[in-house]
């Protein structure tokens, strides 16, 4: 499968723990997102990367949230000192340039549940 | 205001309709129009996609886009129970590295 993979799918934590996750997109892909999906809403734009760099962040990303893509490839998103609201589905999608509209491929989300 | 407004349904129809999704937004720079088919507990897969204005066909899926009106449609004709999920629209500009914007999503339930 050359699909975009995440891991875990799915963790359950307490709150005031710290979790990180972890995306594979597909491979030739050089643009990362990632987007949080709370039940009954569209997923929420988080942050992208092109290649290592990350370009933007939303004003969602609190500090305790923070992302990375060291080579360029996979990329980890860590939540430090979970809340019960950082409960959510979190996405991440890949695109490469040169596809017009950045048209992204989603991976299957990593569910969240902070007890 | 939302940038994209989508209802949330829950719309019900019998197997074999045509089924009419639709979203409207306020951001006149978004070029870039898709719609995503959403599984319960799985990620968003991409459905159609359309650049500017106009229609897009694809097997039984129609998208269509009317920028003067900020209105985008999709249609499912011969709907099957296989088509019951949650159908988002999304969009994107080409500024930002294409950030994507979405609506909340419909519910679609087609009955066998």
């Amino acid at each position: 499968d050359t699909g975009v993979s995440q891991n875990p799918r799915h963790k359950i934590t307490k709150r005031g723990q710290n979790v990180t996750f972890r995306c594979d997109p597909i491979s030739e892909h050089n643009r990362l997102y990632w987007y949080r999906q709370t039940l009954g809403q569209g997923p929420e734009f988080l942050t992208y990367f092109q290649n290592e760099a990350q370009l933007e962040k939303s004003r969602l990303l609190s500090d305790r949230f923070s992302a990375e893509r060291p080579k360029g490839s996979f990329s980890t998103l860590e939540i430090q000192r979970t809340e019960q609201g950082d409960s959510a589905m979190y996405l991440c999608a890949s695109t490469r340039m040169g596809l017009a509209g950045g048209e992204q491929f989603f991976g299957p989300g990593t569910r969240l549940t902070v007890l | 205001q939302k940038e994209v407004e989508q209802d949330p349904g829950p719309l019900s129809v019998p197997e074999g309709a045509i089924v009419s999704l639709n979203c409207t937004y306020s951001n006149s720079a978004f070029q870039y129009f898709m719609w995503y088919r959403q599984y319960s507990r799985k990620g968003p897969e991409l459905l159609m996609y359309t650049y500017s204005s106009g229609n897009k066909e694809d097997g039984r899926f129609t998208a269509q886009v009317d920028k003067s009106s900020k209105y985008i449609s999709l249609f499912i004709r011969d709907s099957q129970p296989s088509d019951s999920a949650t159908y988002l629209c999304a969009m994107s500009a080409n500024t930002g590295g294409f950030k994507t914007i979405f609506g909340a999503g419909t519910r679609l339930f087609v009955k066998a």
